[in-house]
């Protein structure tokens, strides 16, 4: 079965700093995508970024990059300069290519921005 | 807004009683995706339909059900409440065309928020 696993429950990070969020997956699948979403505390849930697996280039969206490492599973996600609205839970999202679709997902990792 | 969208935003009911939960998927999406989210937890999948079919389940209680209709639009009914029940439901919507490499995307709405007291 497909896992998805944020092992930082919490994160703090300057304003105008860069932070790191890590996310790893467990799949025997070859082809697949993978997402970040943030949720403000208005609980909506946006779309970051995203990444396909058959994909070697980082995906790469202003601010924000992933560090995709399909063979060790891991899809961390950078943010750059850090902004007082970055804060907010991020969710790690991993999608089987075909099939049904649905999205497993991580646990999230809180995002403290300091002032 | 990612035109998707949920009623109610709250809703607040007793233990025992049933509640049904409304998603419109965007306009021309054919699949449409419930998520339960309890208190600081990820979302966990529900049950997919796409285009009036029931696709997929996911961990559902078998008090819970749904249905997508002709207009596409999707029910979510919850039945014989616990307090374990509350929680923020999602629903989400795609293109979805089933077939061949796709990328669809899917959109959340903004979430019904459901307590039992």
């Amino acid at each position: 079965a497909q896992t998805v696993t944020q092992s930082q429950p919490e994160m703090s990070v300057q304003e105008a700093e860069t932070v790191t969020l890590s996310c790893t997956y467990d799949t025997s699948e070859s082809d697949y995508y993978l997402f970040w979403y943030k949720q403000p505390p208005s609980r909506q849930m946006i779309l970051v970024i995203r990444q396909e697996a058959y994909k070697q280039q980082n995906a790469t969206e202003n601010r924000f990059s992933v560090n995709f490492q399909k063979a060790a599973k891991s899809f961390s996600l950078k943010i750059s300069d850090s902004q007082l609205g970055d804060a907010a839970m991020y969710f790690c999202a991993y999608r089987i290519i075909s099939g049904t679709y649905k999205y497993i997902f991580g646990t999230g990792t809180r995002l403290k921005v300091l002032a | 807004d990612s035109g998707v969208t949920q009623t109610p935003k709250h809703l607040i009911t007793a233990t025992g009683q049933r509640v049904t939960l409304r998603c419109s998927p965007r306009s021309g999406d054919l699949s449409v995706y419930w998520y339960q989210q309890s208190l600081d937890q990820g979302l966990q999948f529900l049950i997919h339909y796409y285009n009036g079919e029931e696709r997929a389940k996911g961990n559902i209680l078998e008090r819970f059900s749904a249905q997508q209709f002709p207009d596409l639009h999707s029910e979510l009914n919850l039945s014989s409440l616990e307090l374990g029940d509350s929680a923020l439901y999602f629903c989400a919507s795609s293109v979805a065309t089933l077939a061949g490499y796709s990328y669809n995307e899917q959109f959340f709405g903004p979430g019904t928020r459901l307590t039992v007291l």
